[in-house]
Parts: structure tokens; sequence; C-alpha cells
């Protein structure tokens, strides 16, 4: 059971905008950032979006987030094939000394 | 160009300790961030396993606080894993990667390493 509550699947056809949502608590999302990272199949996770809205460099712009009180959400526009991955969100928990919690994961699939 | 490389044994025998190596190259821990560690069991999701700064302060997940430890060989430019009594549930993809600031977000990954507990 993550400590962060992700909808297990989502699918969308090529061009259509899919949002992902990531529900938390007040102890992480509700006061601290959210990070998304993307994992491709057999590869390692890649940092998609940090302190809930911004953009490593490369990352293409139909990749945004958004975070509102104790919940964010990432949306991808212009879906593409390759866009087909897994997609987590995560951030700083304040209980228990500190830590970070993942959500569960989304499997997005491109149709 | 920052790269860290996942090293250790693939498979730990129930009990035992598993021991992984982070080698950092391209950039020396010395200089900053917080590194962690982060595991993948097969099929499931991802497990932040704990976190350290190069001066040593360090973070664990509460659940497996007290079987971690997470050091950092600042000569090497490695930092390292330790987990103790290891059981069929630790047996996942362990990675590495770089902290990218305050945000605790993983900006930079290792490939990862698979380990298998089993006798």
């Amino acid at each position: 059971q993550s400590v962060l509550t992700q909808t297990p699947s989502a699918s969308g056809t090529p061009g259509q905008r899919v949002t992902i949502s990531c529900s938390g608590s007040s102890s992480n999302i509700g006061s601290n950032t959210v990070n998304w990272y993307q994992q491709l199949p057999g590869t390692a996770p890649k940092l998609l979006i940090y302190t809930n809205n911004q953009r490593p460099s490369g990352v293409p712009d139909r990749f945004s987030g958004s975070k509102s009180g104790t919940s964010a959400s990432l949306a991808i526009s212009g879906l593409r094939s390759e866009d087909e991955a897994d997609y987590y969100c995560a951030a700083w928990d304040d209980s228990l000394n500190g830590h970070v919690v993942f959500g569960g994961g989304t499997k997005l699939t491109v149709l | 160009q920052v790269q860290l490389q996942v090293s250790g044994p693939g498979l730990v025998k129930p009990s035992e300790t598993l021991s992984l190596t982070c080698t950092v190259s391209g950039f020396s821990i010395s200089s900053g961030y917080y590194w962690g560690w982060i595991r993948q069991p097969p099929g499931k999701g991802l497990e932040w396993i704990g976190s350290l700064y190069h001066s040593g302060t360090t973070y664990y997940n509460p659940s497996l606080k007290s079987r971690v430890t997470i050091s950092v060989d600042t000569s090497k430019n490695q930092f390292s894993l330790k987990l103790s009594s290891v059981t069929a549930a630790d047996t996942a993809l362990y990675y590495c990667a770089r902290v990218r600031d305050s945000s605790a977000a993983f900006d930079i990954w290792g490939q990862g390493t698979m380990v298998t507990v089993s006798s």
C-alpha cells in the first residue's frame, strides 16, 4: 500500500491529452513539493517534473505538472506512442523524521 | 556528465546482509548533493530506501530503518547500501540516484542492479 495514491492505469489515443493524478496527505503533498518520474519498459526511472511543475532540461513541454492542496497531477498533451510508460509521483513526507514517499505508479497505454 | 554505477552481488542468501556500492563519475560527492537508494521489486512500484549527504547525514525509510545502513566513501567517490537480515521480500532491482535539491527529486539514476534473495 503506497502512501501516495495513483490510479493503476490510464490510456489515450495519439494526440490526446491525458491526466494522471496523485493523492496524498498534509504531511507529504500538502506541505512539500511533488516530483514525477517516467519509467519506460526495462529502463531506470527518469525525472520528468520536479518541484510541482518544473521540467528538467530536455523534457518536452508536452509534460506539465500541477499541485493543489494534497493532490497533484501530471498532464501529457499531444500524446505519442513513446509516452507509453509507467509514471510515478513522489514527495517528501514530514512524518517519522522525514522520508520520501512514492505513489504506486500509473501505467499509461497509448491506444 | 554525471554517471552512477551500481555494483554488488546479484544473489544473497536469506538472513544475510545485502551490500551494494554506487560509484559516481563526473562529479565529486564531497562537493555536495544528497545521494539515495531506491528499489523496485519485480513487477511492482518504486520504494525509497534512504538518502545521505556527503557529510554523512542520513535519512532512512521508516519501514527499513532497523536493517539499513547507508554510508559514503568520499575518497573513492562512492556511497554504499547495507541491508541486513534479508528475506525474499527484499528481492528487487536496486537503483542509486542523485538528489537534485531540497525538492528531494532524484535527477540522475544509475542503471540498477537486480538482487535476488534465495538459498
